[in-house]
């Protein structure tokens, strides 16, 4: 399996540019999770899924941040208007069912100048 | 509120130093303990999941132990290839989506 794929690697950005995080988790999973990882907070959970459906936003920092999961295979997170704040790497990660192992992918990482 | 917390924060050890790393834990009731190892630049890789405690589980030179309150990594005669950022995370049982709470990790250094 190719493992959890993510997209763009990298973004550099503008405040106040749109981003937009791409996300395909391991086929079969039904869970899926969005982190974010800075130096100063460590990992941070912002939004799970499960069977496409959210299940908990709590750690979504604000209403600028918004997620998707139209189908299986596939899920966004997107900021809008973006903050030099959002700067960090952003992680998506898959789990077969919810109380399994999470299967990360390599991360998006975020700069907004 | 669940916490989490690893120590060392870092720790250095030549090549065959065998040392162990912490994570003690505060949940209602643990579903599970996870160890993951991450590299620079990488997203975290799965190592072991614990469930109950006295329940030990190994992996080439890594041993994860789990009592009630802590778990342990022991890493034995270190190689420099397992230089990583190691991350526990904890599942509580009160959570019913498998949500995880992560320690800020221990930075380890392995020099030939």
């Amino acid at each position: 399996d190719a493992g959890v794929i993510q997209s763009p690697r990298h973004e550099v950005t503008e405040m106040g540019q749109e981003v937009t995080l791409r996300c395909k988790p391991i086929s079969g999973h039904n869970s899926l999770f969005w982190y974010r990882q800075t130096m100063m907070r460590g990992l941070e959970l912002l939004i799970y899924f499960n069977n496409n459906v959210p299940i908990d936003d709590s750690g979504m920092p604000e209403d600028r941040f918004s997620a998707k999961m139209p189908n299986a295979s596939f899920s966004t997170l997107k900021i809008q208007p973006s903050e030099p704040r959002d700067s960090a790497v952003y992680f998506c990660a898959s789990s077969l069912r919810p109380h399994y192992e999470q299967y990360f992918g390599p991360g998006t990482r975020l700069t907004v100048t | 509120e669940d916490q989490v917390t690893q120590s060392p924060e870092a720790l250095r050890l030549q090549e065959g130093e065998s040392s162990s790393l912490n994570c003690s834990y505060t949940v209602s009731g643990l579903r599970g303990l996870f160890w993951y190892r991450q590299d620079p630049g990488k997203g975290p890789e799965f190592l072991f999941t614990l469930y109950s405690a006295g329940e030990e589980k190994e992996k080439e030179r890594l041993k994860a132990t789990l009592t009630k309150k802590e778990s342990f990594l022991h890493i034995t005669a270190p190689k420099p290839e397992d230089s990583a950022t190691y991350l526990c995370a904890v599942q509580d049982g009160t959570d019913s989506w498998g949500k995880l709470q992560f320690g800020a990790g221990t930075q380890v250094v392995v020099t030939p």
